[in-house]
């Protein structure tokens, strides 16, 4: 167990809907991260948050936003969704922005777009 | 821009055996650290073993080694007396340095099978 929780573990819906993902981190850390796997792309990076601010952005599509709230804990939106966003969506997260060594991640939200 | 290539998309290997799971990356950062995860058929995300540029000695974590040669941009697994649940996906990772540069950039994976 990494100490990150995700929930949900999966989601099923339809083409353009919107979801949420959430994610905790582990105790202590302020940095979370989110990453898409697919067939197709692999292990992509989204985008990550540092104590409530965004702090670098990868290759997050436009209909997907995400944020961190005081309590730390993160949210990932995704709207219109397609079926090429099916996917499975880890979060992780590392003690600060600068944490050169670990980064844990959560079990993941399978999502599966119909 | 970072990258890293996993050239072996599936390997065997016979329990209590050893095996080393390939990993090259190219990236112009000086300082930058490399990670290896294991994923197996459940889907979570386990992290192994961490080095950093710097680290003048191969990191070790039980039966894990990383054979890091920076010359070469190789920064290879090394599973010890290979067991039955070690039959699992094996991703190579890279972080940067500077900047925002802390996202790991992934390879495509090993998929590793281990035979009784």
């Amino acid at each position: 167990d990494s100490g990150v929780t995700q929930t949900p573990k999966h989601l099923i819906t339809a083409t353009g809907q919107r979801v949420t993902l959430r994610c905790s981190p582990r105790s202590g850390d302020l940095s979370v991260y989110w990453y898409q796997q697919s067939l197709d792309q692999g292990l992509q990076f989204l985008i990550q948050y540092y104590n409530g601010e965004e702090r670098a952005k990868g290759n997050i599509l436009e209909r997907f936003s995400a944020q961190q709230f005081p309590d730390l804990h993160s949210e990932l939106n995704l709207s219109s969704l397609e079926l090429g966003d099916s996917a499975l969506y880890f979060c992780a997260s590392s003690v600060r922005a600068t944490s050169y060594n670990e980064q844990f991640f959560g079990p993941g939200t399978r999502l599966t777009v119909l | 821009a970072q990258k890293i290539t996993q050239t072996q998309p599936g390997m065997f290997v016979q329990e209590k055996e050893a095996v080393t799971l390939d990993c090259t990356y190219d990236t112009s950062d000086q300082s930058y650290g490399l990670f290896w995860y294991k994923q197996p058929s459940s889907g979570e995300m386990i992290f192994l073993i961490y080095q950093g540029s710097y680290d003048e000695q191969n990191a070790t974590e039980g039966r894990y080694s990383l054979n890091f040669q920076k010359a070469r941009k190789s920064a290879n697994l090394v599973i010890s007396a290979s067991q039955l649940g070690d039959s699992a996906m094996y991703f190579c990772a890279m972080r940067g340095s500077g900047g925002s540069n802390y996202k790991l950039t992934f390879g495509k994976g090993t998929l590793l099978t281990v035979n009784p």
